[in-house]
């Protein structure tokens, strides 16, 4: 089973600034199908990224993902107050679904 | 607008069973997978099976395949995910989400979830 890490485990960051998280598989990830979800307390996840790099829809461009193989990141390029949350990466190369990362918590100062 | 409501938290005894039903509305009932996953306090994501609405058929991880049941009525867009023999060690926030079918490997089919239930909280608890 593939086991997805996430780092760095909590982010603490002033609103405007870059936010880079990543999340790196014990091994390859069959054609970079990784995705990310933003999950606050109390609500529902939300998919931001599918495929890697493929924002969902109605996510805004400031959050965009990269990365292949083992090595992901989801970059969100300006933050806002809203973007506090914990932020989950997921493989669905090989079944079953996941694991998820245990999570980067997300900030802002 | 897709939406997934999902019923109210529940508290069990050790040993007793529960039942979560999540109902679907927005998009064509029968056209994605339903999954399930759940969320114990301080762990990560952890997903437990699905079910294609259009047919039945239902695939589980293997740590729950022996204790959850999932049920699709169509006409009420609904499923219901039944967990028994409960230990706290199932005290958790469980999730359906929609499936987007990526692919199929050997052991079943491969998703990430657009869309997700609000959560709904179970508590084992003597």
């Amino acid at each position: 089973e593939i086991v997805l890490t996430q780092s760095p485990g909590t982010l603490s960051l002033s609103s405007g600034e870059r936010a880079t998280l990543s999340c790196r598989a014990s091994r390859s990830i069959s054609a970079g199908y990784l995705a990310w979800y933003q999950h606050k307390p109390g609500q529902a996840p939300r998919l931001l990224i599918y495929h890697a790099s493929h924002r969902a829809t109605g996510i805004p461009d400031r959050f965009s993902g990269s990365g292949s193989g083992t090595d992901f990141t989801l970059t969100i390029s300006r933050l806002e107050p809203e973007d506090s949350a914990v932020y989950y990466c997921q493989q669905y190369g090989s079944s079953p679904p996941g694991p998820f990362g245990l999570g980067t918590k997300v900030e802002i100062k | 607008q897709v939406q997934l409501e999902q019923s109210g938290a529940e508290v069990k005894k050790p040993g007793a069973s529960v039942k979560v039903s999540c109902r679907a509305s927005g998009y064509p009932f029968s056209t994605y997978d339903i999954n399930w996953l759940r969320q114990a306090p301080g762990q990560g994501l952890e997903w437990m099976g699905w079910t294609n609405p259009n047919n039945g058929d239902t695939g589980f991880a293997q740590k729950f395949q022996d204790r959850v049941t999932l049920t699709t009525t169509t006409s009420m867009a609904t499923v219901d995910m039944e967990l028994i023999r409960l230990t706290s060690d199932d005290t958790a926030v469980y999730y359906c989400a929609r499936g987007v079918l990526s692919g199929y490997d050997t052991r079943g089919p491969q998703y990430y979830f657009d869309s997700w239930g609000q959560g709904t909280q179970v508590i084992v608890s003597s």
